[in-house]
């Protein structure tokens, strides 16, 4: 039973243009939801998270929306760089002692 | 070290064999996580620890598994009978934090394949 939800296993963006990566959860009592990037042979590292008493948060070219009437996030990443090309999983959790991830989505950034 | 570092990186296993796989928190963090990530998956909870209590165990697929934590820093997770479904790599995460916004500081995972 899948909790969170990716279902684009790839994504592939012109660098300097926008990448949107979505997210899906099916459960409404998650209240805490993160983005991590994974490289080949590395363990995720953390990127962006938001609480569920917000509807966006933004750090630098990343940012984080929330929409919690159709349990959804997405992240963005503008502009895009060869550099972001990685996979990306989100993460949701209930007071953070248990987090459900997705399958991830593989980014390629194009020069 | 500065982050959680996870041994050994790589694992072959015989099946029936006993393995065990060490992981090294960040120094001062309260929580330990361990997750099992199979081939084009997302990591999978397994169990979860704060400081040397380990408070929830509810994704170790079966008792083969094990894992302590008995000073509250250093964990091992233990499998044994080893069979080939157990081929996964397997992470590390720990956090400063209890409860809900701690966020999650991997290893670099143990690769674990069982012929």
């Amino acid at each position: 039973d899948q909790q969170v939800k990716q279902n684009s296993p790839s994504l592939s963006v012109q660098e300097g243009r926008i990448s949107i990566l979505n997210c899906d959860y099916t459960n409404s009592m998650f209240d805490y939801f993160l983005w991590y990037k994974k490289y080949p042979a590395e363990g995720p590292t953390f990127l962006i998270s938001i609480s569920s008493i917000k509807d966006k948060n933004e750090d630098g070219r990343f940012t984080v929306f929330l929409n919690k009437s159709a349990k959804h996030l997405s992240l963005h990443i503008v502009p895009s760089q060869p550099g972001d090309s990685a996979v990306y999983f989100c993460a949701a959790s209930r007071f953070g002692n248990q987090f459900y991830f997705g399958t991830g989505t593989s980014l390629t950034v194009i020069p | 070290g500065a982050g959680v570092s996870q041994s050994p990186r790589y694992k072959v296993a015989k099946r029936g064999q006993d393995v065990a796989l060490r992981c090294d928190p960040i120094s001062g963090h309260v929580s330990l996580f361990w997750y099992q990530q199979a081939l084009g998956q997302g990591p999978e909870f397994l169990t979860y620890f704060q400081n040397e209590a380990q408070l929830d165990k509810s994704g170790l697929p079966s008792d083969r598994f094990f894992a302590e934590r008995p000073e509250g820093s250093v964990s091992t997770l233990k499998i044994q009978r080893t069979q080939q479904e157990d081929s996964a790599v397997y992470l590390c995460a720990s956090s400063r934090r209890t409860g809900k916004t701690g966020e999650l500081f991997f290893g670099e995972g143990s690769r674990l394949t069982v012929l």
